[in-house]
């Protein structure tokens, strides 16, 4: 079945570095998703995008919806100690939640 | 803002029992979602609804069932609960055209 791969699986940064991380697909998608779940919490929407070629920031976070519509990246900067959670891509073909692929997750530390 | 409400946060079963798993949204979402989250697995599509009454099994429906009486409410249901059923379980609600998927804070189900 389809697909995303979302890399790296987890990364141990420290406060104050960039974080970048990405999701690609074989197939090609209408909309990409960023969700951030905190330890314990659901997953929480971060950025949506919706035309290939979009960026979009919301505070500290980028990301883009990939020419090609079949990888998005996410990037922090500056990163602080609450940045640390599980950060989820999701990628959505077409009308219709039945439709939405998430990815495995990236998990995030962040040392102070 | 849009909420999703779980109706419990934790809860702990005996190998056997039914188990009821409540989910309520407030914003007229016409789509429904269960999943459920274990480690290295990501999140797994159990069952979704597109509308009152309507139900379509997902990844991996074996062992649940689900009831969708009203637009707001969408119950899951362990018909025989059992220990490999033990996991973070998260509902979902979303607007019905490509919009994100919004999520609830989780049920962590214990089954002994």
């Amino acid at each position: 079945g389809q697909q995303l791969n979302q890399s790296p699986q987890s990364m141990f940064i420290q406060e104050g570095e960039d974080v970048s991380m990405n999701c690609t697909s074989s197939s090609i998608f209408n909309t990409w998703l960023w969700y951030k779940q905190d330890p314990g919490e659901g997953p929480v929407l971060l950025i949506a995008l919706y035309k290939a070629g979009e960026l979009t920031s919301n505070g500290r976070l980028t990301a883009q919806f990939g020419i090609t519509r079949k990888d998005s990246f996410l990037n922090i900067s500056a990163s602080i100690p609450s940045d640390v959670g599980i950060y989820f891509c999701a990628g959505q073909r077409g009308t219709g939640g039945f439709k939405t692929i998430f990815g495995a997750g990236t998990r995030l530390f962040v040392k102070a | 803002d849009v909420k999703v409400t779980q109706s419990s946060r934790y809860l702990v079963k005996r190998t056997g029992e039914k188990v009821f798993l409540e989910c309520v949204q407030d914003m007229d979402h016409e789509n429904m979602f269960w999943y459920r989250q274990d480690p290295g697995l990501g999140l797994r599509l159990i069952y979704f609804s597109y509308d009152v009454k309507m139900k379509e099994k997902g990844d991996i429906p074996e062992g649940y069932s689900v009831s969708r009486e009203k637009k707001e409410r969408f119950s899951l249901i362990l018909e025989s609960a059992s220990t490999n059923q033990t996991s973070m379980y998260l509902c979902a609600s979303e607007q019905a055209g490509n919009q994100p998927q919004h999520f609830g804070d989780g049920t962590r189900l214990s089954i002994l």
